[in-house]
Order: C-alpha cells, then sequence, then structure tokens
C-alpha cells in the first residue's frame, strides 16, 4: 500500500511549458520532502517543507504543502530540458522520522 | 557528493546465495538506512540505523538483515537471494532525526543486484 500518492505517473511537455506534481496522502505528515533523481543516480533533495500551508520556491520550482500537512505540489514554470528526472515526494510520519515514499512522476521536457 | 560509498555497484547473483551490500560513509553522520526501489513502488525502506549497534526494521525486511559495527559503515545481508530481491538498493545518511525538517538525507550512487 503506497501511504503517498503522486500523481500523474508520467510527464511529457515541450520547454517552455508549465506543469505540476501532485502527491496525495490520508495521513498526515510532520515534514514532507520533495526529490529529484536521475537516471544511474541516487534522489537529490530539493526542498523540505514543514508547516501547514508553506510556500517554499527554488528558482523556477514553487512547492506548496497543504494546510493539513497531508498532500502538496511541485509546480515548474517555463520547464527547461535540464528539468527532466524522476520527482519523488517523501513524507516523515513518526517521532523518528523515517521517510515513506511515493512511487515517483517521471518528467520528460523536450526541446 | 554526499561521502557515501556503495558497493559492490552491480552484482548479478544466482537464487539461494548469500549477498552483501556495503555502505561506507566519510560524514559521521548517526543515522543510516537502506533502501530498494523498484517500478511503481518508490523507495521502500528496508532497515535503518541509529547508532553503532543500534538498528531496526523498515517496512519491507523480510529475507534481509543489517549489520553496523562501526559508525562509518552499515552491511545489507541478503542470506538467501531470491528473483524478488532483483532491485536496485540505496543507501542513505543524516546526521539528525528527519521528523522536523530539520536535517537533510543524502542518497548513495545505488548498487543494482540481479538474482538469476
Amino acid at each position: 500500500t503506497q501511504l503517498l500518492e503522486q500523481s500523474p505517473q508520467f510527464l511529457s511537455i515541450q520547454e517552455g511549458e508549465n506543469l505540476t506534481v501532485y502527491c496525495n496522502s490520508s495521513s498526515v505528515f510532520s515534514s514532507l520532502q520533495w526529490y529529484r533523481q536521475e537516471p544511474g543516480e541516487g534522489p537529490v533533495l530539493l526542498v523540505t517543507v514543514v508547516t501547514g500551508g508553506e510556500v517554499k520556491k527554488l528558482k523556477r520550482l514553487t512547492f506548496q504543502f497543504g494546510d493539513a500537512r497531508k498532500d502538496s505540489s511541485l509546480h515548474i514554470t517555463a520547464a527547461q530540458p535540464g528539468d527532466t528526472g524522476l520527482y519523488l515526494c517523501a513524507g516523515a510520519t513518526d517521532s523518528w522520522g523515517k521517510l515513506q515514499f511515493g512511487a515517483g512522476t517521471q518528467v520528460v521536457v523536450t526541446p | 557528493d554526499a561521502g557515501i560509498t556503495q558497493s559492490p555497484r552491480h552484482k548479478v547473483t544466482e537464487t539461494g546465495t548469500p549477498v552483501t551490500l556495503r555502505c561506507h560513509q566519510t560524514e559521521n553522520h548517526r543515522y543510516m538506512y537502506w533502501y530498494r526501489q523498484d517500478p511503481g513502488h518508490g523507495l521502500r525502506l528496508i532497515h535503518y540505523s541509529y547508532g553503532v549497534k543500534d538498528t531496526d526494521k523498515g517496512e519491507v525486511s523480510d529475507g534481509y538483515s543489517v549489520s553496523r559495527s562501526k559508525t562509518e559503515d552499515f552491511l545489507l545481508t541478503l542470506e538467501s537471494a531470491t528473483s524478488s530481491q532483483t532491485s536496485v538498493y540505496f543507501c542513505a545518511i543524516s546526521e539528525d532525526n528527519l521528523s522536523l525538517g530539520r536535517d537533510t538525507i543524502y542518497f548513495g550512487e545505488g548498487s543494482w543486484l540481479t538474482v538469476v
């Protein structure tokens, strides 16, 4: 059972378009993280959100944590081919902080 | 470079044989983790360690054991490999408890294991 549901599973867009990836759950998270993973490599942390309603921006990437801390979204403005990769969300659910990962969203940005 | 080295990076083994994957860190971080990644499942936690000789099970621990005799090394052992354990295995480290978002978890580059 996937604790975190990511949608869509796959997204293919043209350079310059915008995209949004969603991460949803019925569980409350103490923190939620977004990662990007490229083929043959481990995931790399993009951002951590902790407070309900929090919005963080990283250049063209905007991350939002839901008010109830059960969901999150990642929005990319004017996508570039370098944004291509597998985007993973992960939430910490217990006092120890072990992470539960979503299955990932594969994003492909074509020139 | 997060100072994590996984070995071997690629291995093909036969069903029923024991396999040990090694994770070595140079950061002296307290927490170490082993995840496996499979299509459609994201990353799933196998075992984790919160200090030398302190380990506990994750969500998919059956068929795996771990040991941590030194801060820098965390070993994952498949006692008798099965085809269902064909996967990519990632080691990860963090300095602090992740629950409050105070710390970052760093992943190694992965070990590709094929059980035939």
